[in-house]
């Protein structure tokens, strides 16, 4: 069965702390990996794209990392801001027939404290 | 600028009553989608759409409707015969691969009262 798990489920930090969400898949055929982050109440916005063939992607202060292998992805956040409190989530995308098919993680609710 | 709108943000519907989600799309994209989200669940598919005047069944379609007269707009009803529609649905877009991503609205939160 295709899943996409994610830990933590929850996260609080102080606001310039770093911190790692994790991600973990068993999803065949694997086509690509993305981060999304979601504010409450809004629609997802994409963070990085990774394809089977990319380790790291950075997008400001995110970096993602792929280890095709373990099946294991992390998104990294530096020098958090209280701007990056949301909801991160994994998507991994598998060929689905005739479109690709996305397969959601329950997602890590970061919350960043002044 | 180009963006994929979701309205209402926000709907109430009574026991027993079909109720219409908008999506409007913007991006030229040909395939649209529409998700619910449950507290503590990855979204999940209800609908998709790649070509206008077709769509495809998604994982939880049983209660839903959808239409595509035009490549803009995908429109949900979600018919009484939903049991528990009170959720979060999102509408999303992209070209047909997915190659260069997808694109969300910013949601509908409907609540049955």
């Amino acid at each position: 069965k295709n899943q996409v798990e994610q830990s933590p489920q929850s996260l609080i930090i102080l606001e310039g702390k770093n911190c790692t969400l994790q991600c973990n898949y068993t999803v065949s055929p694997f086509s690509n990996l993305r981060w999304y982050k979601q504010d409450t109440g809004r629609g997802p916005v994409s963070l990085t794209i990774m394809t089977f063939s990319e380790n790291t992607k950075s997008n400001g202060r995110y970096t993602a990392t792929l280890d095709a292998d373990t099946k294991q992805s992390s998104l990294h956040i530096t020098a958090s801001q209280l701007s990056d409190s949301a909801s991160y989530i994994c998507v991994v995308i598998t060929y689905g027939g005739a479109t690709n098919k996305l397969i959601f993680g329950t997602g890590t609710l970061l919350a960043v404290q002044p | 600028d180009g963006g994929i709108t979701q309205s209402p943000k926000y709907l109430f519907r009574k026991e027993g009553q079909n109720v219409t989600l908008s999506c409007e799309q913007n991006l030229n994209h040909d395939a649209m989608y529409w998700y619910r989200q449950d507290p503590g669940q990855g979204l999940r598919l209800i609908y998709y759409s790649q070509i206008v005047n077709d769509f495809q069944k998604g994982d939880i379609a049983e209660g839903y409707s959808v239409s595509r007269e035009k490549k803009e707009s995908f429109p949900l009803t979600v018919t009484s015969a939903q049991k528990n529609p009170t959720a979060f649905y999102l509408c999303a877009s992209s070209i047909v691969s997915g190659k260069h991503g997808y694109t969300f609205g910013s949601g509908t939160r409907l609540t049955v009262v």
